[in-house]
């Protein structure tokens, strides 16, 4: 069964440094989305990338967060400084190709630890 | 008002019973919703979408009531293994999802 995978599965950072997090969505899956959960707490949307741009995002994506997909299979969320509050279980999500009530997949998630 | 609201939880109930999870959700734009179970540490997994007409897979039933902007879910004759958090999820028009803070379910033998 085809899934999503996230790398790395934990990174430990120092605040003010910059981390990048890196998703390889389902081959034929053209919706992406990063979400956030900080330990304890609910799953946090924050953003949504199609057809290459931005199609929504949360307060929490400020300018200090960027998404791209780079190669055409890799998806990554970059924090430019991260803060102590950075740190959370970082999870990306994929969905099929027909947009409505498509279900989203989720990889795995990255543990992001700043210091 | 939070977006997406459920019961606290916990739930502890024995194996063999019925629980029932509610959620309700705020905006009346909603257009898709969804149950995901998570797992301590792990990501959320879909166990099912819910729809107007309610749904039913095995031992899990979802109904949805969009006047009363109310989703719900009912695990009948509980497993050790249902034990997880489940989160209500709603979705808008371009499929953003906002997740409710989960109910956590623990079945005991």
């Amino acid at each position: 069964e085809p899934e999503v995978t996230q790398t790395p599965s934990h990174q430990v950072t120092q605040m003010g440094q910059e981390v990048i997090l890196r998703c390889v969505p389902i081959s034929n899956h053209l919706y992406f989305y990063w979400y956030r959960q900080i330990l304890g707490q609910k799953v946090e949307f924050l953003v949504s990338f199609y057809n290459n741009e931005i199609s929504e995002k949360s307060e929490i994506f400020d300018d200090q967060f960027s998404v791209e997909r780079p190669d055409g299979s890799n998806f990554t969320l970059k924090i430019r400084s991260t803060k102590l509050e950075d740190s959370a279980m970082y999870f990306c999500a994929t969905q099929g190709p027909t947009r409505g009530r498509g279900e989203q997949y989720f990889g795995p998630g990255t543990r992001l630890t700043v210091t | 008002r939070k977006e997406v609201e459920q019961d606290p939880g916990p739930f502890n109930v024995p194996e063999g019973a019925t629980v029932a999870f509610n959620c309700t959700y705020s905006n009346s734009a909603s257009q898709s919703f969804f149950w995901y179970r998570q797992d301590c540490r792990k990501e959320p997994k879909l166990l099912m979408s819910v729809y107007s007409s309610g749904n039913e897979d095995g031992r899990f039933t979802a109904q949805l009531n969009r006047a009363s902007q109310y989703i719900s879910l009912l695990i009948r004759d509980s497993k050790l293994s249902d034990s997880a958090t489940y989160l209500c999820v709603v979705g808008y028009n371009n499929n953003d999802m906002r997740f409710g803070a989960g109910t956590r379910l623990t079945v005991k033998p």
